[in-house]
């Protein structure tokens, strides 16, 4: 079973600070996926990274995927209310997709 | 915009009874899979399917659990006999592809929430 750790398990910060949340693993990953929370919902897809070293953008979110394609690093700048929510990181396996246990985002307006 | 959908989005049942949960996934995706969810913790993948049969399951899907895909549309998970622990919210997900079965983007319907008493 490939293991993914999240961390921090709980973040709580100001509006308009930067933030990093960390995926790491001992095992190597085809792709690695970030998905959005909300509490009562399904994830929703934020980015795919598949190459090693890879880095992609979504606004003020960075996502970057080792070189070692073993772990994976989120970074949010001037966070805002609305990134509340929690972040999951998910893996891909033979036939199937593990997730991380989260990282719990609270941005305080 | 296509999106997975789930029924019920809430079911109470007595421990010991057969519950099904209904899916429907996005049209053209070919790949199908259960996830669950315990109040408070992780996402736990359950099963995948592709092509008509299960292409990987977890610890957690034993016996009880078995899925269908009856018909063109729809992607049903069955738990037979129900347990306390059963509890959860279990989510539906498809994708279209991937270099392998369980590698593509997943889109996740809005969850059935199940409670057994």
């Amino acid at each position: 079973t490939q293991l993914l750790e999240q961390s921090p398990q709980f973040l709580s910060i100001q509006e308009g600070e930067n933030l990093t949340v960390y995926c790491n693993s001992s095992s190597v990953f085809s792709s690695l996926q970030w998905y959005r929370q909300e509490p009562g919902e399904g994830p929703v897809l934020l980015v795919t990274v598949v190459t090693g070293g890879e880095v992609k953008k979504l606004k003020r979110l960075t996502f970057q995927f080792g070189d070692a394609r073993k772990d994976s690093s989120l970074h949010i700048t001037a966070a805002q209310p609305g990134d509340t929510g929690l972040y999951l990181c998910a893996g891909a396996g033979n036939n199937d997709m593990r997730f991380g246990a989260g990282t719990r985002l609270t941005v305080k307006p | 915009e296509p999106e997975v959908t789930q029924t019920p989005s809430h079911q109470v049942t007595q421990m010991g009874q057969e519950v099904i949960l209904r899916c429907v996934p996005i049209s053209n995706h070919l790949y199908f899979y259960w996830y669950r969810q315990i109040l408070g913790q992780k996402v736990e993948f359950l099963v995948s399917f592709y092509n008509n049969e299960i292409s990987e399951k977890s610890e957690i899907f034993d016996d009880q659990f078995s899925v269908e895909r009856p018909d063109g549309s729809n992607f049903t998970l069955k738990i037979r006999s129900t347990k306390l622990e059963d509890s959860a919210m279990y989510f539906c997900a498809s994708s279209e592809w991937g270099e392998a079965p369980g590698t593509g983007e997943l889109f996740f319907g809005e969850g059935s929430r199940l409670t057994v008493l």
